[in-house]
């Protein structure tokens, strides 16, 4: 168990929806970063945030938004949900913002966008 | 952005030998190369990381080497068992920056 939480586990869905992804950091964690796994692919960085504030963009929608709130939780809003949105979508933290620091997995989200 | 290639993308091996799998990255300026091993439908793992100020390091059964004037590292695997069969991503991260950039991923798998 990596101490990141997210919620819910899975997510069944309709297109055209919208849906909140809600992960918790580490204790002392500062920085949370939201990923992508689609089915047999990588993990793409869509967001980062550290102490409540955008630090990294990456590949993310325009209908996808994040934000980080005063106790440091996380929730990632997909809208407008397509056939191609389902995904295991993961969230990491870090103690700080960058340099050579380590990041630790949730256990992800699974999307179905059916 | 950092532009990781990660080979080969599947690798299968006998239980007992070893497995090796290789990253290059694109910025001389990365700093830090983090590997983690996920297993079907869970969350990736850190196994074992290095920095750029150190050119191997081991942890057991498993080894990394970085090589930065040619710009690679590697992930190895002695003695493999059957419970290292899994997806394996290296990553590295430019010194400015924050976000880690994932290789594609290697599926191993130890035949017994």
């Amino acid at each position: 168990d990596s101490g990141v939480t997210q919620t819910p586990k899975h997510l069944i869905t309709a297109t055209g929806q919208r849906v909140t992804l809600r992960c918790s950091p580490r204790s002392g964690d500062l920085s949370v970063y939201w990923y992508q796994q689609s089915l047999d692919q990588g993990l793409q960085f869509l967001i980062q945030y550290y102490n409540g504030e955008e630090r990294a963009k990456g590949n993310i929608l325009e209908r996808f938004s994040a934000q980080q709130f005063p106790d440091l939780h996380s929730e990632l809003n997909l809208s407008s949900l397509e056939l191609g949105d389902s995904a295991l979508y993961f969230c990491a933290s870090s103690v700080v913002a960058g340099g050579s620091d380590t990041q630790y997995f949730g256990p992800g989200t699974r999307l179905t966008v059916l | 952005g950092e532009n990781v290639e990660q080979h080969p993308s599947t690798l299968s091996v006998q239980e007992g030998d070893s497995a090796v799998i290789k990253c290059t990255y694109s910025d001389s300026a990365s700093n830090y190369f983090p590997w983690y091993k996920q297993e079907l439908g869970k969350r990736p793992q850190l196994i074992i990381d290095i920095r750029s100020n150190v050119g191997e390091k081991k942890d057991q059964r498993i080894a990394v080497t970085l090589n930065k004037t040619a710009k690679h590292f590697s992930l190895h695997i002695t003695e493999t068992q059957p419970e290292d069969s899994a997806v394996y991503f290296c990553a590295a991260r430019f010194f400015n920056d924050y976000k880690l950039s994932f290789g594609a991923g290697t599926t191993v798998t130890v035949r017994a």
